[in-house]
């Protein structure tokens, strides 16, 4: 069965205080590995797509890792406004199915 | 440029009405896709569209259905609405594999 599962469910941080998100999947045909962010009462935003173990991807205090079979989402010193819920999904079948994960909540307190 | 619009943005339906959630994107997209979003869940993909008059099932098709007469819309019509399909409703489209999210439509259903 096509599964994606994200640890931890919740999470939570003071300012600058590094630490990783896990996404975790087995989904056969896998074209591609994205990660989103999602804010209390919108739709998700689309942040890194990584398609091949070993590819790494940064953008501001986020980079995103891939391996075989896992994807780490790095935050370092994090403010306050990264406090969101972090969503990981698998694309297939040439991008006709994404399979979503339940989503890491974040919370950077000050 | 609007992007990925959906409405209504929130409505109440009693056991066994119909409505059509609607959806519009103005970014010339071939890709659309509905997804819904239970409570600490992860989105599920309902039905997806890779071109006008072209539609397939997702994860969760039953108990909805979805047609494509043009390039920009892509409605979702509940027939018989049960309990079960009370949740956040949300369309997106691609280019590529990068999907744009609408804001929602969060569905009530008493």
């Amino acid at each position: 069965e096509d599964q994606v599962t994200q640890s931890p469910e919740a999470l939570r941080l003071q300012e600058g205080e590094s630490s990783s998100l896990n996404c975790s999947y087995t989904v056969s045909g896998l074209r591609g590995l994205f990660w989103y962010r999602q804010d209390p009462g919108k739709g998700p935003e689309f942040l890194f797509t990584l398609y091949s173990a070993g590819e790494e991807k940064e953008k501001e205090r986020l980079k995103a890792t891939l391996t075989k079979k896992e994807s780490f989402l790095h935050i370092t010193a994090p403010k306050p406004e990264d406090s969101a819920t972090y969503l990981c999904a698998v694309g297939a079948e040439n991008f006709n199915k994404f399979y979503f994960g339940s989503g890491t909540k974040l919370n950077v307190k000050p | 440029n609007a992007g990925v619009t959906q409405t209504p943005k929130f409505r109440i339906l009693k056991i066994g009405q119909s409505m059509t959630l609607q959806c519009t994107q103005d970014m010339n997209h071939n890709y659309m896709y509905w997804y819904r979003q239970d409570p600490g869940m992860g989105l599920k993909l309902i039905y997806y569209s890779v071109g006008a008059g072209i539609t397939d099932k997702g994860e969760v098709p039953n108990g909805y259905n979805v047609s494509r007469s043009t390039t920009e819309d892509f409605p979702l019509r509940l027939e018989l609405a049960a309990p079960s399909q009370t949740s956040v409703y949300f369309c997106a489209s691609s280019y590529k594999e990068t999907q744009y999210f609408g804001p929602g439509t969060r569905l009530l259903v008493l």
